[in-house]
């Protein structure tokens, strides 16, 4: 089955400092993609980055960056020199490709982020 | 503007009134979900929606109905609220395969009373 896991409730750090979250994900197809989402004080949900499950090659954005590896079933996300606007939760998210042709999305329990000034 | 839009943002209902929280995207995105968000949990997904006339149940489907008669449309129904309904509950779109993000919709807090 599906499952995706978040193990760090709330991080707290102080700006310019780096930060990992974890995101550990666990299902029998091949095929699927992994999604992290930020949830900003004010509450909406913003997609960030997807990864196809062939496509293990990290990814840069700015300040953001992301490390998937299959071989421990991680798809991690990291801010570099963080900023008190990084202050969200975040969601890691997997959702398959089955034959059937209907797929969930199975969200992970999410990470609080503080960044203090 | 693209959006997914929810009405009602805030309700506040009592135990077995049945309610309607509506949810409409404007992209002709073919997906369509439900999700409610409790502290702890992360979002759960409800119901999705691959098509018109096409649903199939998410992880806690239990007290809730959907249905999917056009395509920009998405109704969450509660035919008879309990207060562990209680929740923010979150509609998202997206084109409609596996590997494309959600654009989600603003949030409705229900609270059953």
């Amino acid at each position: 089955a599906q499952k995706v896991t978040q193990a760090q409730t709330e991080i707290s750090v102080v700006e310019k400092e780096d930060v990992t979250l974890d995101c550990v994900y666990e299902t029998r197809d091949t095929t699927y993609y992994l999604f992290w989402y930020k949830q900003p004080p004010s509450g909406e949900l913003v997609f960030l980055i997807r990864r196809n499950s062939f496509d293990e090659q990290n990814e840069i954005s700015g300040r953001y960056s992301w490390n998937f590896q299959k071989s421990t079933s991680s798809f991690n996300f990291t801010i570099t020199a963080s900023q008190v606007v990084d202050s969200a939760v975040y969601f890691c998210a997997l959702s398959e490709a089955p034959t059937s042709g209907t797929y969930k999305y199975i969200f992970g329990t999410g990470t609080r982020l503080k960044v203090l000034a | 503007e693209a959006q997914v839009t929810q009405n009602p943002r805030y309700l506040i209902t009592v135990t077995g009134k049945k309610l309607t929280v509506t949810c409409s995207q404007n992209m002709n995105h073919e997906y369509m979900s439900w999700y409610r968000q409790d502290p702890g949990l992360g979002l759960r997904q409800i119901y999705y929606s691959m098509n018109v006339e096409v649903t199939d149940k998410g992880d806690v489907p239990e007290g809730y109905k959907v249905s999917r008669k056009e395509k920009r449309n998405f109704p969450l129904i509660l035919e008879s609220p309990s207060p562990n309904q209680t929740s923010l509950y979150f509609c998202a779109s997206s084109l409609g395969r596996a590997n494309y993000e959600q654009y989600f919709g603003p949030g409705t807090r229900l609270t059953v009373t």
